[in-house]
């Protein structure tokens, strides 16, 4: 099946910085990403959906100022966590698609762990 | 209102033995895939198996099989002769829309955290 990467795997990062975190598609081109958090003993919460070339679209409830999504090529996107305090303390999951009409599934990255101190 | 319902928190099985997991959807869409994933301690989302809405035979994987039960909206995971690798979080979900589409989401379950007893 395809790869999708995720980099860092873990960081830790005191409050009021900002944290990149990379979302890559490492055998195939996916025109949609999307990115997930999960809190502890808790499901995948969908954040938002990364389109290449144009603006994300965000699910109710989560802040575009504060979770900024960049899909500048079909291989990458990146999630930036910006002024990060401790509430965003969490696991950050990316998923990618492939192009239409080549297949149903979304593969997962590894997940990145996220500590605010 | 939540789409996927897996009302199983938490089950323990004995080794050897076959377990199902619940799940239960509400969609109004014709057309809508189901997934079951397994997360282990490490975090990585493991696919087991999929279901699509038009499919007429029930989804099998090795040990994994699917129990899709359209009329009443469930798509129960079996899992024959369970193994202590299988302790693990266990998530059910659905993708709505075509699957061609590469922008329909997916939304999951709350998950069933599977324990094995040796």
């Amino acid at each position: 099946g395809a790869v999708v990467s995720q980099h860092p795997s873990r960081v830790i990062c005191k409050s009021g910085t900002s944290v990149k975190i990379e979302c890559r598609s490492l055998d195939f081109q996916a025109t949609t990403m999307f990115w997930y958090r999960q809190f502890p003993k808790q499901s995948l919460m969908l954040m938002a959906t990364s389109n290449e070339g144009s603006k994300a679209t965000y699910e109710q409830g989560v802040e575009k100022d504060k979770f900024l999504i960049n899909h500048a090529s079909l291989t990458l996107s990146t999630l930036t966590v910006t002024s990060a305090h401790p509430e965003d303390s969490s696991f950050y999951i990316c998923s990618a698609s492939e192009p239409p009409g080549l297949g149903w599934e979304q593969y997962f990255g590894p997940g990145t762990r996220l500590t605010v101190t | 209102a939540q789409k996927i319902t897996q009302t199983q928190p938490g089950m323990f099985v004995q080794e050897k033995e076959a377990v199902t997991l619940d799940c239960t959807y509400d969609t109004s869409d014709q057309s809508y895939g189901l997934f079951w994933y397994k997360q282990p301690s490490s975090g990585e989302m493991i696919f087991l198996i999929y279901q699509g809405s038009y499919d007429e035979q029930n989804a099998t994987e090795g040990r994994y099989s699917l129990n899709f039960q359209k009329a009443r909206k469930s798509a129960n995971l079996v899992i024959s002769a369970s193994q202590l690798g299988d302790s693990a979080m266990y998530f059910c979900a659905m993708r709505e829309g075509p699957t061609y589409s590469s922008a329909s989401k997916i939304i999951f379950g709350s998950g069933t955290r599977l324990s094995i007893r040796p």
